[in-house]
């Protein structure tokens, strides 16, 4: 079956915008988390969904970063007034539950902010 | 908190060389351990994993033991082609702290013909 998908793979924003990323789960797959590679800070997780809710949003790095999840599938990572340090390729991942082991990602979006 | 120390690379090879990549881990709890992978233009793969003390994992002739009393898990093959050539990413993940990935920073291996 498909994998975990993201959009748009690539995005170019200005400073101080706006940007909304997409991800799409494996399809029954209740987990799913947010990561971000940076070259200056590596692989950091974001925040982890299980369903709808979001039981940890420790690795979100400001109020600017929120999340949401909506009938237990897409998400959408929003990044508010955006600065340059965003600039990062965000990886999207999910897992049949928060239990399981395995984690699969997405292809990431790669986010330049200008 | 949690954390994974690995070799900083790039590590570059010739075909068919032994390669051995170091990692070592910090944790609060009992984690479990993986390898993932990135190949040059793709998304992280796993690339095998142990969940518990003397656990091996093994993969595409990858193999990597969990160590408790070192707390490390190094990343070995025996003989490397070509298409291994990629960024090795070691992390760890323990259920009871949310179930996220902590990573270490990356190898990245080019294997030479």
């Amino acid at each position: 079956g498909a994998g975990v998908s993201q959009s748009p793979s690539n995005k170019v924003t200005e400073k101080g915008k706006d940007v909304e990323l997409r991800c799409d789960p494996i399809s029954g797959h209740t987990a799913l988390y947010w990561y971000r590679q940076s070259l200056g800070q590596g692989l950091e997780f974001l925040i982890y969904f299980q369903g709808n809710s979001a039981p940890d949003k420790s690795g979100l790095p400001s109020d600017r970063f929120s999340a949401e999840r909506t009938g237990g599938s897409v998400s959408t990572l929003t990044i508010q007034r955006t600065q340059q340090e965003d600039s990062a390729v965000y990886l999207c991942a999910s897992s049949l539950s928060g239990s399981t082991e395995t984690q699969y990602f997405g292809p990431g979006t790669r986010l330049l902010v200008l | 908190g949690d954390s994974v120390t690995q070799m900083e690379g790039p590590v570059t090879l010739s075909e068919e060389a032994f390669l051995t990549i170091n990692c070592t881990y910090t944790a609060t709890g009992y984690p479990s351990l993986f390898w993932y992978v990135q190949y040059p233009g793709e998304g992280l793969q796993l690339l095998l994993k142990a969940t518990k003390a003397d656990d091996k994992g093994s993969n595409k002739g990858f193999e990597a033991t969990y160590r408790k009393e070192t707390t490390s898990f190094h990343l070995e093959k025996g003989s490397v082609q070509v298409s291994d050539s990629a960024v090795y990413f070691c992390a760890l993940r323990i259920s009871a702290a949310g179930n996220k990935l902590t990573f270490g920073g990356g190898t990245r291996v080019l294997v030479k013909p």
